[in-house]
């Protein structure tokens, strides 16, 4: 079974440039996420998706940072323009919706904003 | 919302002694707590998780306690291998929301001396 997929691995762009990062999920699985790791913290969720549906971006930064899941499989998380904070790694995550959900990690885009 | 305390941020053992790290939550509605082992560099992936029905649960070397009265949790380790090196982060969500999120802990780095 192919895990998540996320591209590209790593980025490194100048502040105020825009950038996207891509997800594939797990096929079958209806709820993806996006989540923002700092260097030595935990994953912070930034929105999660069930479907197409976005049904929790409360802690997305909406007025540099959006995202959309057309057809309800594959996302992309877009900044712009890019600060130097948002320099951490995002990672996507899937799961199905019931009762107790595993959720799957890909493995990350490490953006750098110089 | 759900918060998550997580103790303590490193841990150093020597090879086949024991590890444990605690976390405390603050929503009696939690309900799953899972943790997550991630590796340097690699993507976090669920090692054992827990549900509020049960007290403990073990799975080999790996056994996680939980206590819902105090609202901790507790991921034991035995006979650790230099292997168990990474970073454990523990977690809570309320699953019967339907759209549950996963809060993390901020995380606990393992390490495993020879």
């Amino acid at each position: 079974e192919a895990g998540v997929v996320q591209s590209p691995r790593y980025k490194i762009i100048e502040k105020k440039q825009p950038v996207a990062f891509w997800c594939n999920p797990i096929s079958g699985h209806n709820t993806l996420y996006w989540y923002l790791q700092n260097l030595g913290q935990g994953p912070e969720l930034l929105i999660r998706y069930e479907n197409e549906e976005a049904v929790d971006d409360s802690q997305l930064p909406k007025d540099r940072f959006s995202a959309e899941r057309l057809k309800g499989v594959d996302s992309t998380l877009k900044i712009q323009p890019a600060e130097l904070g948002d320099s951490a790694v995002y990672l996507c995550a899937s799961s199905f919706k019931f009762p107790y959900n595993e959720q799957f990690f890909g493995p990350g885009t490490r953006l750098t904003v110089l | 919302g759900e918060n998550v305390e997580q103790h303590p941020s490193t841990l150093s053992v020597q090879e086949g002694d024991s590890a444990v790290i605690k976390c405390t939550y603050s929503d009696s509605a939690s309900n799953y707590f899972p943790w997550y082992k991630q590796e340097l560099g690699k993507r976090p992936q669920l090692i054992i998780d827990i549900r509020s029905n049960v007290g403990e649960k073990k799975d080999q070397r790996i056994a996680v306690t939980l206590n819902k009265t105090a609202k901790h949790f507790s991921l034991h380790i035995t006979e650790t291998q230099p292997e168990d090196s990474a970073v454990y982060f523990c977690a809570a969500s309320n699953a019967n929301s339907g759209y549950s999120t996963l809060t993390f802990g901020k995380g606990t780095m393992l390490l495993v001396s020879p």
